[in-house]
């Protein structure tokens, strides 16, 4: 069965600091990789999507960037935090067909103080 | 692009009832998603609709998805509290899948 895996689960990070959080799906092969984030325990704001290796789409120019070096392996990273950059973010995966569900990881909370 | 808008934006029930949370799009929805987040935590998939009409029912929830595609239901039967929680809808989105603002669900005994 195909499992998800994000880390860390929580984290503070002073304004300024770089940021690297990583998800790796494991049990299927050449999945489409999500990065969302969520404020205020809401709404979910896509972030950046891949369909492939080395392909990134990123949907709100923002402080963040995102890389695919493996197969299903999906990075979020930033040079230099800012403040509004705390939320939650959550990965996500699903298989490259049409309308198929995604399915997400536990997510990582991250305060920048 | 594509918006999706859920109503209401929170609901509280006494433990028992039965409730209703709507999903709206500016667009034709081409696959439509039900899903399920505790406080602090990812989110569980409940239930996708594709046709227009289509009904589907896990345990105690019903969504439905209406003839024209723009508008799905979520339905609770008999709530209890282990309902509580925020319910999402996604919709298709060529690669992508957006999401509506999200309901917050309570249950009280």
């Amino acid at each position: 069965s195909q499992t998800i895996h994000q880390w860390p689960a929580t984290l503070v990070q002073p304004v300024g600091s770089p940021l690297s959080l990583e998800c790796t799906v494991e049990g299927t092969s050449n999945p489409n990789l999500y990065w969302y984030r969520q404020a205020a325990g809401r709404g979910l704001q896509l972030l950046f999507y891949s369909v492939g290796i080395g392909q990134i789409s990123s949907e709100v120019p923002q402080n963040l960037s995102a890389s695919r070096p493996q197969d299903r392996q999906f990075i979020l990273s930033s040079k230099k935090l800012l403040l509004s950059d705390s939320g939650f973010y959550l990965c996500a995966w699903r298989i490259r067909v049409n309308s198929s569900p995604l399915h997400f990881g536990n997510g990582t909370r991250l305060t920048v103080t | 692009s594509q918006e999706l808008e859920q109503s209401p934006q929170s609901l509280i029930v006494q433990e028992g009832k039965n409730l209703t949370i709507n999903c709206t799009s500016s667009k034709t929805l081409y696959g439509l998603y039900w899903y399920k987040q505790k406080y602090g935590e990812g989110l569980i998939f409940l239930m996708m609709l594709q046709k227009g009409g289509e009904e589907k029912s896990h345990e105690k929830i019903t969504a439905k998805l209406d003839e024209k595609k723009q508008q799905s239901s979520l339905h609770i039967t008999a709530s209890q509290p282990s309902h509580a929680g925020i319910y999402l809808c996604g919709a298709d989105n060529t690669d992508k899948l957006i999401f509506g603002t999200g309901t917050r669900l309570q249950v009280f005994p």
